[in-house]
């Protein structure tokens, strides 16, 4: 398994362009995340979904999109990128058995960098 | 509401020294608590975690934490510090509002090991 995979791993933008951090998972897990990761800051949470067609708002989701049609892809779309998304993304997944204490699987990073 | 919040941005120790990472967390339910580490230009790997089940749990490359109610804390240590365990730690405790799986992350702190 190849696990958590991300796409591209570094990418600079100009203001106001857009893109789409790839992810994919190859374990069947059915629940995704993203997060950013700012120094000092710890990861915060910007989407998650809990299985195809299900996606809801993490807590800085603000500049972002995503969407879940398989289980095993889950996009993050930036529309408008500002100096503020500067950052690095992290995508991960788990195996959800409702008990909260499974383990997220966590993907390689994509750093982006908005001039 | 569930917090976490991690004592110290940097620890450094020399090689062979005992390693302390500071982790305290508040919540209103019965906390489930993980560490993870990110070792440079990668992503998150689970260390260990807390179900309940026992409350001094030992994860991999010898880190341990222990589980102490009353004092709502988590610590990690290690009992002999390597140059191989110089990465970023990060405390998390599991959102246990909704079947979500989502995790709640400390600030982090980054393992010096000096030779």
């Amino acid at each position: 398994n190849a696990g958590v995979t991300q796409t591209p791993k570094f990418r600079i933008l100009k203001i106001g362009q857009s893109m789409t951090l790839q992810c994919t998972q190859d374990m069947n897990h059915n629940y995704m995340y993203w997060y950013r990761q700012d120094p000092g800051m710890g990861l915060k949470l910007i989407y998650y979904s809990v299985g195809a067609g299900i996606t809801d708002k993490g807590e800085v989701p603000n500049g972002y999109n995503v969407s879940r049609s398989t289980t095993e892809d889950f996009p993050l779309r930036l529309e408008l990128a500002a100096p503020s998304q500067t950052s690095v993304y992290f995508c991960a997944s788990l195996l959800n058995s409702g008990t909260g204490v499974e383990t997220q699987y966590f993907g390689p990073g994509t750093r982006l960098l908005v001039l | 509401a569930q917090s976490v919040t991690q004592l110290g941005s940097h620890v450094s120790v020399s090689e062979g020294a005992l390693v302390l990472l500071r982790c305290n967390y508040s919540s209103s339910v019965p906390p489930y608590l993980f560490w993870y580490v990110q070792y440079p230009n990668q992503g998150l790997q689970l260390l260990l975690k807390y179900t309940s089940a026992a409350t001094l749990v030992k994860g991999i490359n010898d880190f341990e934490a222990e589980f102490k109610k009353s004092e709502t804390s988590f610590h990690l240590t290690k009992p002999s510090a390597h140059m191989s365990d110089a990465a970023e730690y990060f405390c998390a405790v599991s959102d246990r509002t909704g079947n979500t799986g989502k995790l709640i992350f400390g600030q982090g702190t980054t393992l010096q090991v000096k030779p």
